[in-house]
């Protein structure tokens, strides 16, 4: 069955540190990608998606490229700011072509940046 | 627009008893999925209605049952409750692939 495999956390970083969470996935077929992110006490909220190979889903600067060759999908960003404290979630969607499909999550990524 | 909305925000059951959790999908929405995340298992798909029926199901127990309206609104109905049911309970709507998440129901089993 499809699966999410995301880097473990906890990470802490300073203010404008460079920020990478990595997400590899197996999936059959052309699955669609998003990563998610969950703010204390809140659910989530779509932070960014893509479709298809190659096509890059940017937010907030945040950004994710869908490597179909290496079947992952990282979470970037360039300079962390205090309020980019949550937890972040890969996840997959085992259809791209309409057609609701359930989500598959990988684990989170509780991601701390210190001023 | 007024996104997906879930209520009770919070519930507070005891062991054998049970739950009802309702949610409200984006308006046009016809796809509603239910979530669990409990501590230390992440995310896991519970139920997905659509059109009024039942499309899929989770590697959950049969207490775990629920119903979709002709308004596209959901409930959520967990029987013989268990101390790990304890969790919050995510409701997502969507009308394609892309899913919208309400703000959960916390549930807690004592």
């Amino acid at each position: 069955g499809n699966s999410v495999t995301q880097m473990e956390g906890p990470v802490t970083l300073s203010e404008e540190a460079f920020l990478t969470i990595n997400c590899t996935y197996t999936a059959t077929g052309y699955p669609s990608l998003f990563w998610y992110v969950q703010y204390p006490g809140e659910g989530l909220q779509l932070l960014l998606k893509a479709t298809k190979a190659d096509d890059k889903g940017s937010n907030k600067g945040f950004e994710a490229t869908y490597r179909k060759e290496t079947t992952s999908f990282h979470l970037e960003k360039g300079s962390v700011q205090v309020s980019d404290s949550a937890v972040y979630f890969c996840a997959l969607s085992g259809s791209s072509q309409g057609g609701s499909e359930k989500l598959v999550f990988g684990k989170g990524t509780k991601l701390t940046v210190n001023p | 627009e007024a996104g997906v909305t879930q209520s009770p925000t919070h519930l507070i059951k005891t062991r054998g008893q049970q739950a009802t959790l309702r949610c409200s999908p984006i308006s046009g929405h016809t796809s509603v999925y239910w979530y669990q995340q409990a501590l230390g298992l992440g995310l896991q798909f519970l139920l997905w209605y659509d059109e009024g029926e039942e499309r899929n199901r989770g590697n959950f127990p049969p207490r775990f049952s629920g119903r979709q309206f002709p308004n596209y609104s959901s409930e959520l109905n967990v029987n013989a409750l268990e101390l790990e049911d304890s969790a919050l309970y995510l409701c997502a709507s969507s009308l394609g692939y892309e899913q919208f998440f309400g703000p959960g129901t916390r549930l807690t089993v004592l």
